[in-house]
C-alpha cells in the first residue's frame, strides 16, 4: 500500500512565527508533490507544487523536497491567523507522466494564535 | 475562468439507494478525478478520467463507478448505498499538460446516507 504520512497535529504557533509541516511518502518512484490547504467546511486549495529536489519559494511559503529521504515539507513564514487550516500533503502516484492518482496524507491541523 | 462545479451540493439518501453526482471541470481541462473525504480516512482517490476513459482507479468496491462525456463533464455513481458511504465527494480537474499539471478541486457534494 503506497502511503503518505503527516503529523496529525494540531500544530499551534504564535502569529509571526514560522510553521513547519512535514510529510513522508512510501513510493520511491513518485515524481510530483503538492501542498493543499483546506479550511473547515471547504474544499482543498492548491498552495504549491514541487518536482525537483531542493527548495521552492512562493511568497511566505517554501516547499522542500528530498527524494532520497522521501520527505517533503512546507514552511510558512510570518504565520497569520488566516493561515489556520488543515494542510494536506499529496503525492502523484499515477502510472506515469501526467496521469493522476493523488495520494493524500491525512493532514496537519495548523492553528496560528494572535 | 469559472472553477470546477459540482452538483448537487448536498444529498440525503437511504441505505440501498443509488446516487449520481455530477462534475463540470474548468473550461479546457481534460482530466477529471474523484475523491472521497471522510473524517476517519481522509481524502481517498476514487478514479480519474481522461478523454472519456478511466485512466487510474483507487481501491474502492465496484459499487463506485464513473464516466466522462465528450465535453469532459463527469459523473460518478454509487449503487446500493451503505452508511459508510456518507462523505464529502470531491471532483478535481486538471489540463493534463504533463508534470507541471496541478489539480483544482470543486466545492464537493456532501452525501449523507441514513
Amino acid at each position: 500500500q503506497k502511503e503518505v504520512e503527516q503529523n496529525s497535529g494540531p500544530l499551534s504557533v504564535p502569529e509571526g512565527a514560522i510553521a513547519s509541516l512535514n510529510c513522508t511518502y512510501s513510493d520511491r518512484g513518485s515524481q510530483s508533490f503538492f501542498w493543499y490547504r483546506q479550511y473547515s467546511g471547504k474544499s482543498p486549495e492548491l498552495i504549491m507544487f514541487i518536482y525537483s529536489n531542493g527548495d521552492k519559494e512562493d511568497g511566505r511559503f517554501t516547499a522542500q523536497l528530498n527524494k532520497a529521504s522521501q520527505y517533503v515539507s512546507l514552511l510558512i513564514r510570518d504565520s497569520q491567523p488566516s493561515d489556520s487550516a488543515t494542510y494536506l500533503c499529496a503525492v502523484n502516484m499515477g502510472s506515469g507522466g501526467s496521469n493522476y492518482k493523488l495520494t493524500f496524507g491525512k493532514g496537519t491541523l495548523l492553528t496560528v494564535n494572535p | 475562468k469559472a472553477g470546477v462545479t459540482q452538483t448537487p451540493r448536498y444529498l440525503i439518501k437511504t441505505r440501498g439507494q443509488q446516487v449520481t453526482l455530477s462534475c463540470s471541470p474548468i473550461s479546457g481541462h481534460r482530466s477529471v478525478s474523484w475523491y472521497q473525504q471522510t473524517p476517519g480516512q481522509g481524502l481517498q482517490f476514487l478514479f480519474e478520467y481522461f478523454s472519456e476513459t478511466q485512466r487510474n482507479k483507487g481501491n474502492f468496491p465496484g459499487r463506485f463507478s464513473g464516466r466522462q462525456f465528450s465535453n469532459s463533464r463527469s459523473e460518478m455513481n454509487v449503487s446500493t448505498l451503505e452508511l459508510g458511504d456518507s462523505a464529502l465527494y470531491l471532483c478535481a480537474s486538471s489540463p493534463d499538460r504533463g508534470q507541471s499539471d496541478t489539480q483544482y478541486f470543486g466545492p464537493g457534494t456532501r452525501l449523507t446516507v441514513l
